[in-house]
């Protein structure tokens, strides 16, 4: 089945830092990719997503593009806030077994 | 618009119990999905409904089943409860036609096993 490799946390970073979470993949096929995100306490949110090979995804400063050849699908930020502290969750979905096949997530802690 | 709803919020249980755990997805989402999430990992699929019929199914036991019901919501039942299946349980609702195959969460049900 498919897999995800997710970046080890837990990440502290100071605010207006450079965020980056890598995540590989593997899977049969070429999936849809997402990003999640799990705020404290709360369940998950899209944060953004990809459906094919060289898409870029975007929201809320975040980015993050779809490589096919390197089935890479890493998450980038250019200045994070506070608020962005959180854990993140990269996921591929395949629409032949409905499933989201998540990672195990990277805690991100930003200080002020 | 509400968003995806799930009741309980959190639930405590012994071991051997049984529980049903609630889900209403959003308005015009015939799909629903069902995942565990243990403390600290990431998480994992259970199984979907679609057409009031489990559609796919994760590594699961069949002591988790489900029911979908023709408004769409959903049930996920756990028998003989055991301590690890303390977990968060997210359901997930998916629009019709699946658009970009997004999954909407709800907030969760926090399940502790005693």
């Amino acid at each position: 089945g498919d897999s995800v490799t997710q970046m080890e946390g837990p990440v502290t970073l100071s605010e207006e830092a450079f965020l980056t979470i890598n995540c590989t993949y593997t899977a049969t096929g070429y999936p849809s990719l997402f990003w999640y995100v799990q705020y404290p306490g709360e369940g998950l949110q899209l944060l953004l997503k990809a459906t094919k090979a060289d898409d870029k995804g975007s929201n809320k400063g975040f980015e993050a593009t779809y490589r096919k050849e390197t089935t890479s699908f890493h998450l980038e930020k250019g200045s994070v806030q506070v608020s962005d502290s959180a854990v993140y969750f990269c996921a591929p979905y395949r629409s032949n077994d409905y499933k989201l096949s998540f990672g195990a997530g990277t805690t991100v802690t930003v200080r002020a | 618009d509400a968003g995806v709803t799930q009741s309980p919020t959190h639930l405590i249980k012994t071991r051997g119990q049984q529980v049903t755990l609630r889900c209403s997805p959003k308005s015009g989402h015939d799909t629903v999905s069902w995942y565990q999430q243990a403390l600290g990992q990431g998480p994992q699929f259970i199984f979907q409904y679609y057409e009031e019929e489990e559609r796919q199914r994760g590594n699961f036991p069949d002591r988790f089943s489900g029911h979908q019901f023709p408004n769409y919501s959903s049930e996920l039942n756990v028998n003989a409860l055991l301590l690890g299946d303390s977990a968060l349980y997210l359901c997930a609702s998916i629009p019709l036609a699946g658009e970009g195959h997004e999954q909407f969460f709800g907030p969760g049900t926090r399940l502790t096993v005693l």
